[in-house]
């Protein structure tokens, strides 16, 4: 089946730095990929679809400026954290969808866990 | 706006028995149900879907899930846990195929 991989799987980083998280969809391509962000024990919240070749569609709350998207090609969506705070620390993670027919379905990568120190 | 609300965090079972998880939702328009699988360091896997066919669905792996509108639920069903079922269940809701709404998951532990 399709798969969707995300790199790094752990980052821990300074306070003030910026990380970047790639997502990648390794045998499709995705015009449209979602990342979403995790809290411990709360659910998975969407906040950003990343548009290929356009700007992101960010969900409201969420600051643009402190998270930015990037989806230069049809398989590569990054998401930069930037100036990061201890606060920024979670589960992050992507997914795209996959068009077969009628029927499209999400694949999600494994996530990337940030701890801002 | 669509939400949904996974009941109990945890749910343990021992080998042979029935799982049920249990997820109610709201929504404003009819929606999509999606019940996802997550085992540990891997991503999200699509168990099945709802999108308005048949109220009862059938997915990977023995589960199956029953639309109910008149409860607002979707739960989760196996008749038989098997030792790799034990995982993170996630339900979503939609307006669409693709814009989901997580509940907070429930953590399944199957006991030999």
């Amino acid at each position: 089946g399709a798969v969707v991989s995300q790199h790094p799987s752990r980052v821990i980083c300074k306070s003030g730095t910026s990380v970047k998280i790639e997502c990648r969809s390794l045998d499709f391509q995705a015009t449209t990929m979602f990342w979403y962000r995790q809290f411990p024990k709360q659910s998975l919240m969407l906040m950003a679809t990343s548009n290929e070749g356009s700007k992101a569609t960010y969900e409201q709350g969420v600051e643009k400026d402190k998270f930015l998207i990037n989806h230069a090609s049809l398989t590569l969506s990054t998401l930069t954290v930037t100036s990061a705070h201890p606060e920024d620390s979670s589960f992050y993670i992507c997914s795209a969808p996959l068009r077969t027919g009628l029927q499209e379905t999400q694949y999600f990568g494994p996530g990337t866990r940030l701890l801002v120190l | 706006a669509q939400s949904v609300t996974q009941l109990g965090s945890h749910v343990s079972v021992s080998e042979g028995a029935l799982v049920l998880l249990r997820c109610n939702y709201s929504s404003s328009v009819p929606p999509y149900l999606f019940w996802y699988v997550q085992y540990p360091n891997q991503g999200l896997q699509l168990l099945l879907k709802y999108t308005s066919a048949a109220t009862l669905v059938k997915g990977i792996n023995g589960f199956e899930a029953e639309f109910k509108k008149s409860e607002t639920s979707f739960h989760l069903t196996k008749p038989s846990a098997h030792m790799s079922d034990a995982a993170e269940y996630f339900c979503a809701v939609s307006p669409n195929d693709y814009k989901l709404s997580f509940g907070a998951g429930t953590t399944v532990t199957v006991r030999a």
